[in-house]
Formats: structure tokens, C-alpha cells, sequence
């Protein structure tokens, strides 16, 4: 069964960078995901989608600041110079023909 | 530009219905793929429903029987008809656009519709 593993929250400070992970169910690691952020009381926001060879092609003004990579199973965002309004919710989504499925998301906070 | 923007959510009592809009903007609907997603209060995102550009539709295990999505090409709008809504569908409900005809990701969101379903 295809499942999105993420971490429920993460944290890093002001300038600094963080890596989110979300992680394919065994025998899915050739799926290619895409991320989604959240803003609180805000609708979400694509941001890039992610394949399983680290190409990713990002959203329209999507900042430099945020990157994408692969390794097995393993899809990451990482997000450098974190600015405060990257406090917010990311999601991962994966499809396939007739369903779509989200990782439970990541609550990032910016100290 | 493309805007997604949803409509019709409110207060419902069990075992009620419900019809959600979705205008859309900038793009053509029958062009893509187009997706209703829910979030619960305080809760992570919730695929509901799919339809295709070529019409064929699809839903989650827990709306399916309930729920009908369907488009108006005419208005270039999405819709979600909800009926015998139970208290778990209390959510927001967003309108999504794939960034393709069939299978694919989400690149636009709305900003969401409040359905309570409560006595």
C-alpha cells in the first residue's frame, strides 16, 4: 500500500536552513512526489514537484531558497535562509491513476 | 492568471446535502484535471475527488456512494455535490487543478469553502 511518511513537526532558526523529509512506502521509491506549503488560515501553495532522480521543477515564483532532492525513498525539501513567513504546514502528495495521497505534514517553526 | 474560487459551504445537519462550486479562472477546466481535497479541523489534507479532463471521475473510499463531482464547461466551473453528510465531513474543502489532463500533480489551489455538519 502506498503511504507518505512525514515527520509531524520540525524546527530551525531565523537565516538558518532545514531538510524535510518524506518518505515512500516500500516498493514505491520510483514515485515522484510534490510538495505543498500551508501558511496558517491560508489555502495551500505548490511549491515544486519532486522526482525520484532529484529533478524538480518549481512552482511560478517559487524563491531560489527553496530546493528539492531524492535519495531511495526519501524525498526532501530543504529550505535555506529561513525567513518567518516559512512558518507553516508542508505537505508531500503522490498520484496515480484515479487517487491521490498526502503525507500527514510537517509543522515547521522558524525560532 | 489562474483563480480557483470556491463556494457554497455552510451549516448542514446530518443526513443533509450540499452543492460546492468552484469558478475557475485564467485556464480552461476541461484542459486539466481537477480535484476537491479536504482538511479537517486542525488536521492534515484529505484527497475527496477527482475528475479527469476526459471525464472520468473517481473518489476517496469514505465519500464514494455520497458524493458527486461534475463540471459545467459552459461556466468553466468544478462542483461537488455532497449528500447524507455525516459529522466527519465537517472540513474545508479546496478545489485543486492537476497540472495535467489525467494523473498528476496539484499546481493551483483555492482558498476553500467551510462545510459544518452538525444538529
Amino acid at each position: 500500500q502506498l503511504v507518505l511518511t512525514q515527520s509531524p513537526s520540525a524546527s530551525a532558526s531565523l537565516g538558518a536552513s532545514v531538510k524535510l523529509t518524506c518518505t515512500l512506502s516500500s516498493g514505491h521509491s520510483s514515485y515522484s512526489i510534490a510538495w505543498h506549503q500551508q501558511q496558517p488560515e491560508k489555502g495551500p501553495r505548490y511549491l515544486m514537484k519532486l522526482n525520484s532522480d532529484g529533478s524538480h521543477s518549481k512552482g511560478d515564483g517559487i524563491p531560489d531558497r527553496f530546493s528539492g532532492s531524492s535519495s531511495g525513498a526519501e524525498r526532501y525539501l530543504t529550505i535555506s535562509s529561513l525567513q518567518s513567513e516559512d512558518e507553516a504546514d508542508y505537505y508531500c502528495q503522490t498520484w496515480g491513476t484515479g487517487f491521490v495521497i498526502f503525507g500527514g505534514g510537517t509543522k515547521l517553526t522558524v525560532l | 492568471e489562474v483563480q480557483l474560487v470556491e463556494s457554497g459551504g455552510g451549516l448542514v445537519q446530518p443526513g443533509g446535502s450540499l452543492r460546492l462550486s468552484c469558478a475557475a479562472s485564467g485556464f480552461t477546466i476541461t484542459g486539466n484535471y481537477m480535484s476537491w481535497v479536504r482538511q479537517a479541523p486542525g488536521k492534515g489534507l484529505e484527497w475527496v475527488s477527482l475528475i479527469y479532463s476526459g471525464g472520468n471521475t473517481y473518489y476517496s473510499n469514505s465519500v464514494k456512494g455520497r458524493f458527486t463531482i461534475s463540471r459545467d464547461d459552459s461556466k468553466n466551473t468544478l462542483c461537488l455535490q455532497m449528500n447524507n453528510l455525516r459529522a466527519e465531513d465537517t472540513a474545508l474543502y479546496y478545489c485543486a487543478r492537476g497540472a495535467y489532463g489525467s494523473s498528476s500533480y496539484f499546481d493551483f489551489w483555492g482558498q476553500g469553502t467551510l462545510v459544518t455538519v452538525s444538529s
